[in-house]
């Protein structure tokens, strides 16, 4: 079974550029989630989709985040602009509808200068 | 509120020696469910073990074993015989069921412990 895809890996921006992100859940997940990580901290969820839907976007920065899941499979995160205090580890997880077991991928490192 | 402490930041043993990890939680919900997590280098979160609130019951899965304290708030991890590949940072994480200023029952992580197992 594939796991959570998300691409790019790693990713150089200036502050004030935009930036997406994307991620691919496990098929048949129902919930897909994003964490924000920064470093040296535990990651905190930006926002949870139940499809198509949005379950959670209450810590989401939305002046300046945006997050989508239109056909309730793959989802995209961007941030517009970019602040150097959003420079963390982004992480995607996805778990079957009802489950508490998230499954994470491996992440997208971003760095804004 | 809820919350996570992981006071251990970083923890260094030897291969073979027993390690300890270290998760104390604060939350108002009276059914809640505590987790721990691996994050080796390569990034991806592993889950290792999920315990609701009303199971005190330890639990032993192979090297690991954790120890449930509902009267000290804690929820501890060991590892017998420690491996190089236990080399990670390990998250401690609750999800309640209530509604606190909009966070809808998520998991909250507290800021992980870094184990390095040296041979």
């Amino acid at each position: 079974e594939a796991g959570v895809a998300q691409s790019p890996r790693y990713k150089i921006i200036e502050k004030r550029q935009s930036v997406a992100f994307w991620c691919n859940p496990i098929s048949g997940h129902a919930t897909l989630y994003w964490y924000q990580q920064i470093l040296g901290q535990g990651p905190k969820l930006l926002i949870q989709f139940q499809n198509n839907g949005v379950v959670d976007d209450s810590q989401l920065p939305k002046d300046r985040f945006s997050a989508e899941r239109l056909k309730g499979v793959d989802s995209t995160l961007k941030i517009q602009p970019a602040k150097l205090e959003d420079s963390a580890v982004y992480l995607c997880a996805s778990t079957l509808a009802g489950s508490d077991e998230q499954y994470f991928g491996p992440g997208t490192r971003l760095t804004v200068t | 509120a809820q919350k996570v402490t992981q006071a251990q930041t970083e923890i260094s043993v030897v291969e073979k020696e027993d390690v300890t990890l270290d998760c104390v939680y604060e939350t108002r919900d009276t059914t809640y469910y505590l987790f721990w997590y691996k994050q080796p280098p390569s990034g991806e979160l592993v889950f290792l073990i999920r315990r609701n609130s009303f199971d005190e019951q330890n639990e032993i899965s192979g090297r690991y074993s954790w120890n449930f304290q509902k009267s000290t708030s804690s929820f501890n991890f060991t590892i017998t015989a420690s491996q190089v590949v236990d080399s990670a940072v390990y998250f401690c994480a609750l999800r309640g069921i209530m509604n606190y200023g909009g966070s809808q029952g998520n998991l909250i992580f507290g800021k992980g412990t870094k184990l390095s197992v040296k041979p």
